[in-house]
């Protein structure tokens, strides 16, 4: 089954302790981006990638990390997570071979609090 | 500010009834796309208009795009319970691919 998937989906943490959220996908999609869901603020992008070892900025990178090593993967990681991180987050991915983004396929998010 | 804002914020409907959702934006952009999001779940794409369409229909779903007012709609006719879900658009960033930019959302309830 096509399906892109993150871990966890659910995680408390505290303040400070390094956490990484993996994000798999089995679509050998070029395109990999990462997202946050606030109330009231809709989804944010945070970093997105067209392809292996190609990462770029989204508009909320702060206080964020990620990598692209192999196709399949993109974890998010947070160095020191901070209570504001506390969000929905979610992995999508998109063929991205049309000389445009396309049609995305998310995850089905992961829920951080940060205390 | 948000590339992408949807209007209205919520809609509340009843089953049978059509739902018109707008979206409007402040650049230029490639496409545009249409969510939908169950309640905490992931998104799932509807439909997507490139900037030199006007008009595209799937199914129950017709979208607009007018690049000179740079706004879209979105209609579901013959709504039904199951429609109930928030709807976003997003807007790529014109020039600049892979940055794809989410409006707020409009939460559409019908009601049985």
């Amino acid at each position: 089954e096509a399906q892109v998937t993150q871990n966890p989906r659910y995680l408390i943490t505290v303040t400070g302790k390094k956490l990484t959220v993996t994000c798999s996908q089995n679509m050998n999609h070029e395109y990999m981006s990462w997202y946050r869901q606030d109330p009231g603020l809709g989804l944010r992008q945070i970093y997105y990638s067209m392809n292996v070892e190609v990462t770029d900025k989204g508009d909320v990178p702060e206080g964020y990390k990620v990598s692209r090593k192999e196709k399949r993967n993109f974890p998010l990681i947070l160095e020191s997570p901070s209570p504001n991180q506390t969000s929905l987050y979610f992995c999508a991915s998109s063929p991205g071979d049309r000389g445009y983004t396309g049609e995305l396929f998310f995850g089905e998010g992961s829920r951080l609090t940060v205390l | 500010s948000q590339q992408g804002e949807e209007d209205p914020q919520a809609l509340s409907i009843q089953e049978g009834e059509n739902a018109t959702m707008n979206c409007s934006y402040k650049t230029s952009i490639n496409n545009l796309q249409w969510y939908r999001q169950n309640s905490g779940r992931g998104l799932v794409h509807l439909i997507l208009i490139r900037s030199n369409e006007r008009e595209k229909h799937s199914g129950r779903l017709r979208v607009t795009l007018d690049t000179s007012k740079k706004s879209s709609s979105l209609l579901i006719t013959a709504s039904r319970a199951a429609d109930t879900a928030s709807y976003f658009c997003a807007t790529d960033g014109g020039t600049s691919y892979g940055k794809l930019t989410f409006g707020q959302g409009t939460i559409l309830t019908v009601h049985p």
